[in-house]
């Protein structure tokens, strides 16, 4: 089955500072990757996905960038503030006809933006 | 409306009680979700219901069992839970096709 590795497990930067994380995955037929950020003690929420095939999207600050041939995607937000501290997750899936997606999700990145 | 909601809030039971976490949503998606989340990890995937039938059950102890009336509903009734089952048990959706998971707030559970 699909294991999805994500890397660092925390990150402190200053405010105004870039940060990058990583995930890995193992299966070639995953095709779907969204990235969730959880505050603390709130539901994880969707602020970015790629599709494979595509090999970057940007939204505003925040970016994401998909390697298919070496297994990993990347979460880039620039100009970091604040409230950008939280926890976030990526995920990988495929296509599965009609059982619904079996999201496998890396083990998150705390990450912490320092004023 | 994009918005996936959950009751209770909060749930405090002991390990013999019998008590049902809630779960709807009205986006029309066919796929519905059961995750637990212990603190500092990510959501471990439970249960999967597409068309109201589970296609999903990731070897779920049958303390815990879902239940989808229908395509908006979603249940999990618990019984003889131990204490270590307390977590935050967050319900979802999504389309079936590879696309977003829309997660509601959970339910915060302690087993005493």
């Amino acid at each position: 089955g699909e294991n999805v590795e994500q890397h660092p497990s925390t990150l402190s930067v200053q405010e105004g500072d870039s940060a990058v994380i990583k995930c890995t995955y193992s299966d070639s037929a995953s095709n779907y990757f969204p990235w969730y950020k959880q505050e603390l003690g709130k539901r994880p929420q969707l602020i970015i996905d790629i599709r494979s095939n595509v090999g970057e999207k940007k939204d505003q600050r925040i970016a994401v960038t998909l390697n298919k041939t070496a297994k990993h995607f990347s979460l880039h937000i620039t100009e970091t503030q604040p409230e950008d501290s939280a926890v976030y997750f990526c995920a990988a899936t495929k296509d599965s006809e009609n059982y619904g997606q079996n999201f496998v999700f890396g083990p998150g990145t705390r990450l912490s933006v320092l004023p | 409306d994009t918005e996936v909601t959950q009751t209770p809030k909060h749930l405090v039971m002991g390990m013999t009680n019998k008590k049902s976490l809630k779960c709807e949503q009205h986006m029309g998606h066919r796929a519905m979700y059961w995750y637990k989340q212990k603190a500092k990890k990510p959501p471990e995937l439970m249960f999967v219901y597409s068309y109201e039938k589970l296609s999903i059950n990731e070897s779920v102890p049958s303390r815990f069992s879902p239940e989808c009336p229908n395509s908006s509903l979603l249940n999990l009734h618990l019984h003889a839970l131990q204490p270590e089952d307390s977590a935050l048990y967050l319900c979802a959706s999504s389309q079936l096709r590879p696309d977003t998971q829309y997660f509601g707030p959970g339910t915060r559970l302690t087993v005493l």
